[in-house]
Order: structure tokens, then C-alpha cells, then sequence
């Protein structure tokens, strides 16, 4: 499966843990993208992320949250000191990023669940 | 701010009818994409209307785009039970640049029944 990869499916944390998501674009995709959805809900932009720089970071809240796509491995999207809050099913996409108008390809997500 | 919002919220039709769906956005736009979720899983791309395009048509999937009214819908012909899922709409969010983030819409909630 050539798709996007994110793992785990599911996390459990309890208050004020950290949760670390992650995320394999593509082969060949060099653009990552992160959603936030909550239930009921479209999809929010969070954190637009290329290979070690982050290009658009205005949809993910200030403090808490940090997100990185290193050179080598996956993109992590990092939250810490989780807060009940913070409950909602996290998307990565990714596309080529050579053209304008592209299709971004998604992972299934990852479930966060705070206890 | 919400950028695309899909109408109906909630669509429940026969097996074999025609569903159809409408987005509408406010700004403007290089293209509107098309996006299905079904329940637990990721969202998987169905179509892409480019802003000088009115009408593009995908298997049993045909999509219009309006951008004098900045609106769009989605047809599906001969629905199968196989497409009952979430629709959603979306939009790029900066015109000028290659790669940008999405803005979606809450969704239409599609139920076929057999």
C-alpha cells in the first residue's frame, strides 16, 4: 500500500500527556498537511509542512502544538499537555506540491481520545 | 471561517436514484475538490473542477461549478448502497501558490438504502 501512512489509528492519553501523531506521505510527496476533525465536523486546516520547514502554521493553536517534517522519517505532529479538548480524529494529507491545483491524498487518521 | 458549505446536511435516498449535493463558497478560488469519507476512514479524492471549468463528469459522478454564484454540486447517478458516506467540498485556501491547505465544508451526510 502506496498510501498515505499514519499511526497509530488509535491513542489514549490522559490529561496533561503527551500525544505524538504520525504521519508517511506518499512516495514521491514532498508537501504534508495536517487536519484536525471533530465530530459532526469538516475538516480544519492546522500545519502545512514541507521537507524541514513548515510553510503555513496558522491554523494550529500557539501553544501546546508543534509539528515537524525532518529530512529523514516521518512528519510528527506533536501535542502537549493534552486537555480533553484536544479529542478529535487528526488527518494527514500530502501532494506532489509541483503544480497549482493538485488533489491531496489522505491517511485514515489517527483517533485521540483524552481521558 | 468556514469557506465551503454543503447542502443539504442530510441526504437519504432509494438505491438507484440520483443523489445530488451543493457546496457554496465566498472567495475566490483555482479549484473546488470533491471528497467522500466513509465512517472511521480518511477522506478519499473523487473530482477536481478547475475555476475555468463549468462541468466535469467521473464515472457515474458529475460535478458544476458556478463561480458567478460561487457554488457547486455533485451528482451521483444510479446510486449503490456501496455510496453511502460523508461528501465534502473544498477549497484551496491561497490562490497564488502551489500546495496549499484545503478548506472543507461540515459535509453532506449520504445514506442509501437497498
Amino acid at each position: 500500500n502506496a498510501g498515505v501512512m499514519q499511526n497509530p489509528r488509535h491513542l489514549v492519553r490522559r490529561r496533561g500527556q503527551e500525544a505524538r501523531l504520525r504521519c508517511s506521505p506518499m512516495k514521491g510527496h514532498s508537501h504534508v498537511y495536517w487536519y484536525r476533525q471533530l465530530p459532526e465536523e469538516g475538516l480544519k486546516f492546522m500545519v502545512y509542512l514541507q521537507k524541514e520547514n513548515i510553510i503555513d502554521e496558522s491554523g494550529m493553536p500557539k501553544e501546546r502544538f508543534s509539528a515537524e517534517f525532518p529530512k529523514e522519517g516521518p512528519s510528527i505532529l506533536r501535542i502537549q499537555q493534552v486537555v480533553r479538548g484536544d479529542s478529535a480524529a487528526y488527518f494527514c494529507a500530502s501532494s506532489p506540491g509541483t503544480e497549482l491545483s493538485q488533489p491531496q491524498h489522505f491517511g485514515d487518521g489517527t483517533r485521540l481520545s483524552i481521558l | 471561517s468556514q469557506q465551503g458549505e454543503e447542502d443539504p446536511q442530510a441526504l437519504s435516498i432509494q438505491e438507484g436514484e440520483n443523489a445530488t449535493m451543493n457546496c457554496s463558497y465566498k472567495t475566490s478560488i483555482n479549484n473546488l475538490q470533491w471528497y467522500r469519507q466513509n465512517s472511521g476512514r480518511g477522506l478519499v479524492h473523487l473530482i477536481l473542477i478547475r475555476s475555468n471549468e463549468r462541468e466535469k463528469h467521473s464515472g457515474r459522478l458529475r460535478v458544476t461549478l458556478d463561480t458567478s454564484k460561487k457554488s457547486s454540486s455533485l451528482l451521483i447517478t444510479a446510486s449503490r448502497a456501496a455510496d453511502t458516506a460523508s461528501y465534502f467540498c473544498a477549497t484551496d485556501a491561497d490562490t497564488y501558490q502551489a500546495g496549499t491547505a484545503l478548506i472543507f465544508g461540515k459535509g453532506t451526510t449520504l445514506s442509501v438504502s437497498s
